[in-house]
């Protein structure tokens, strides 16, 4: 159980387009979901929070309307990458938080690699 | 706070011995901790968690131990396997609704043979 699957796995685009990942958790439902990026040899950074029928919380340093987050049901999160640079490239995670035993644990998905050229 | 890494620190293990990999964490009112393995090119991937009330918890081959005193957490894998080379990552958390996990910088462990 507890498994989230991200689409798609990796993704090649040309700088200016926008791309759009999607996460979605399986076999549980999740309020809350979570996106994540992270660089070559470094820890996972929180981008935003999301929530399903509510605007996501973003972190501090991290650009909304560049990074449009959508939680339309209990189990899908998008995230768009609006007018991507080269230096969005990444590794971009997500996790939905499952709430078991009063504990929010959260799992996550494979990761989708977006190489911005 | 966030974490961010620069470098992953290395722990070298010889296949069959113990591996124990540390974690300081930050924030005193964190009360739920979590310990993630990422293999290369995949999402981080759940292996035992740990509630603040307690201060050890055991798994198949792995052992969480909890120092609240000190903020310091550590992960005891048994008779490391090759497969088991990955970084791990620590998390903690305040538990309720949405509250973020904080990632600490993450270790690399290399499994020799």
């Amino acid at each position: 159980g507890a498994v989230v699957s991200q689409h798609p796995s990796w993704v090649i685009c040309k700088s200016g387009t926008s791309v759009k990942i999607e996460c979605r958790s399986l076999d549980f439902q999740a309020t809350t979901m979570f996106w994540y990026r992270q660089f070559p040899k470094q820890s996972l950074m929180l981008m935003a929070t999301s929530n399903e029928g509510s605007k996501a919380t973003y972190e501090q340093g991290v650009e909304k309307d560049k990074f449009l987050i959508n939680h339309a049901s209990l189990t899908l999160s998008t995230l768009t990458v609006t007018s991507a640079h080269p230096e969005d490239s990444s590794f971009y995670i997500c996790s939905a938080e499952s709430r078991v035993e009063s504990t929010d644990t959260q799992y996550f998905g494979p990761g989708t690699r977006l190489t911005v050229l | 706070g966030e974490s961010v890494g620069l470098h992953l620190p290395t722990l070298s293990v010889q296949e069959g011995d113990n591996s124990i990999i540390n974690c300081a964490y930050s924030n005193s009112a964190s009360d739920y901790f979590i310990w993630y393995k990422q293999e290369s090119g995949k999402g981080p991937q759940f292996i035992i968690d740990i509630r603040s009330n307690m201060d050890k918890r055991q798994g198949q081959r792995v052992t969480v131990l909890l120092n609240k005193t000190v903020k310091h957490l550590s992960l005891q894998i048994a008779a490391t396997q090759p497969g088991d080379s990955a970084v791990y990552f620590c998390a903690e958390k305040r538990t309720g609704t949405a509250s973020k996990l904080t990632f600490g910088t993450g270790t690399r462990l290399q499994v020799t043979l």
